[in-house]
């Protein structure tokens, strides 16, 4: 069954580094997104994109947060200059085919900055 | 998107259906209604969705109430790997538009 894969399963930074989570979305899905969920809160919707550009964002998604899709495969989040606040689990999706609309989730890149 | 108000919490013994409920009043006539779940920490997982009439597949059976306020999420046999947090979610099915979370019910199945 496809699935949406996501690199690196966790990653450590420190303080004001720019981090980069990577994402394979499902093979012909045409939509892209980025969630968040900080340890014991709700999974948060932070952007979502199509047609190399962003559709929608939500108020999470300031000017230190960007979107990119690299090539035919990627879709990567950057997070410029990284707070503590940041340290969440960060989830990438993809949606949409000629055959349906679901969204599907991969299984995360958690991120701890410190 | 409409709001969706669901349990926080509910126990389920194993082998027998686990009924989740989901109250959706304000649901609008072309907002179907998605279920995710989301083990430990993992991404969440897609389980079932439907607009009105009930739908099954091999993880589970979606019954709409014939007004549409409510549904309610079957586990026929819950297995111990069932253990997650249920979110019930309306969306309307248009191209990238986005799942809006709650808190979802918390779901242990018991021994």
């Amino acid at each position: 069954e496809p699935e949406v894969t996501q690199t690196p399963s966790h990653q450590v930074t420190q303080m004001g580094q720019e981090v980069i989570l990577r994402c394979v979305p499902i093979s012909n899905h045409l939509y892209f997104y980025w969630y968040r969920q900080i340890l014991g809160q709700k999974v948060e919707f932070l952007v979502s994109f199509y047609n190399n550009e962003i559709s929608e964002k939500s108020e999470i998604f300031d000017d230190q947060f960007s979107v990119e899709r690299p090539d035919g495969s990627n879709f990567t989040l950057k997070i410029r200059s990284t707070k503590l606040e940041d340290s969440a689990m960060y989830f990438c999706a993809s949606s949409w085919t000629v055959s349906g609309n679901t969204i599907y989730f991969g299984e995360g890149s958690w991120l701890t900055v410190v | 998107d409409a709001k969706t108000t669901q349990p926080p919490s509910m126990d389920c013994a194993e082998g027998r259906a686990a009924n989740l409920p989901c109250n959706h009043s304000t649901i609008s006539g072309n907002e179907y209604v998605y279920w995710y779940r989301q083990i430990h920490s993992q991404g969440p997982q897609y389980i079932i969705h439907g607009l009105k009439n009930n739908e099954t597949n091999e993880m589970a059976s979606l019954i709409i109430t014939e007004d549409r306020k409510s549904s309610t999420l079957i586990l026929p046999h819950a297995t111990l790997r069932d253990t997650a947090v249920y979110y019930c979610i309306v969306r309307v099915e248009a191209a990238g538009n986005k799942l809006t979370f709650g808190g979802g019910t918390r779901v242990l199945v018991k021994p």
